[in-house]
C-alpha cells in the first residue's frame, strides 16, 4: 500500500533554534517528493521538490534531503522564526497504478519566542 | 502569475443543506484537483480533472458530492445534502499535465456544517 508517514506529529521549538522533520514513504516506483508549508487557514505552499536523482534541495532556511534507497526524506529548518509556525506536509508522487500523489498528515510546528 | 482563486473563503450551513464551491485555476494549467482536508490531517484527493475530463474520482462520495469543470477552466464542487462530517477545508489546486513538477493550491474554503 502506498503510504507517506511523517514524524513527529507536532513539535515546539524556541525561536532561533534548528529543527528537522521526517518523512518515510512506501510509494513505488517513485517519481518525486515535495515539501509544502501550510499556514493556518491557507492552502499549502511548495517549499522544495526533489526527483529520484536529487538528494538535497534548499530554499532559504529550508533544506530538504532525500534518500531514495531507504525511502526517507527530511526537512531541516535553520534559525527558526515565529513565522515558521505552520504545518509541513510531505507529498510523494509515483507511478503505482497510474500517476498517484500521496499526502502525509503533516507535522505541526510551533515556534515560541 | 495569478494564483488559484477559490470562493467563498468560509461557509456555514446546516446539515442536509446544499453548498457549492468555486475554483479558478492558474491560466494554462490543464489539471485541476479538489482536495478535502479535515482538521489535523493531510489533504485527501476528491477528484482530478484533466481539461474537462475526470481522471480520478475514486474517493469522491458520489451519493452526495459532485464536481464539474465545464470548458476545461473553472470548476465547481457541490455537496448535497451536507453531513456534519463534511466539515473541512476544501482545497483546489492546479498543475500542468500530471503535476510531476508540483502544483499550486488555492487558499481553500472552510466549510462548517452544524
Amino acid at each position: 500500500k502506498n503510504q507517506v508517514e511523517q514524524s513527529p506529529q507536532s513539535l515546539i521549538i524556541l525561536e532561533g533554534k534548528n529543527c528537522t522533520l521526517q518523512c518515510n514513504y512506501t510509494v513505488s516506483p517513485f517519481s518525486n517528493l515535495r515539501w509544502y508549508k501550510q499556514d493556518t487557514g491557507r492552502g499549502p505552499v511548495s517549499l522544495t521538490i526533489m526527483t529520484f536523482s536529487e538528494n538535497t534541495k534548499s530554499n532559504g532556511r529550508y533544506t530538504a534531503t532525500l534518500d531514495a534507497d531507504t525511502k526517507q526524506s527530511s526537512l531541516h529548518i535553520t534559525a527558526s522564526q515565529l513565522s515558521d509556525s505552520a504545518s509541513y506536509i510531505c507529498v510523494v508522487s509515483g507511478m503505482a497504478g497510474g500517476f498517484k500523489t500521496i499526502f502525509g498528515a503533516g507535522t505541526r510546528l510551533f515556534v515560541k519566542a | 502569475e495569478a494564483g488559484v482563486a477559490q470562493s467563498p473563503r468560509y461557509k456555514i450551513i446546516e446539515k442536509r443543506q446544499s453548498v457549492a464551491f468555486w475554483c479558478n485555476p492558474i491560466s494554462g494549467h490543464a489539471t485541476l484537483y479538489w482536495y478535502q482536508q479535515i482538521l489535523g490531517q493531510g489533504p485527501k484527493l476528491l477528484i482530478q480533472f484533466q481539461n474537462n475530463g475526470v481522471v480520478d474520482d475514486s474517493q469522491l462520495p458520489k451519493d452526495r458530492f459532485s464536481a464539474e469543470r465545464l470548458k476545461g477552466v473553472d470548476s465547481t464542487l457541490k455537496i448535497q445534502p451536507a453531513k456534519l462530517e463534511d466539515s473541512a477545508v476544501y482545497l483546489c489546486a492546479s498543475s500542468h499535465a500530471t503535476g510531476a513538477y508540483g502544483y499550486t493550491f488555492g487558499s481553500g474554503t472552510r466549510l462548517t456544517v452544524v
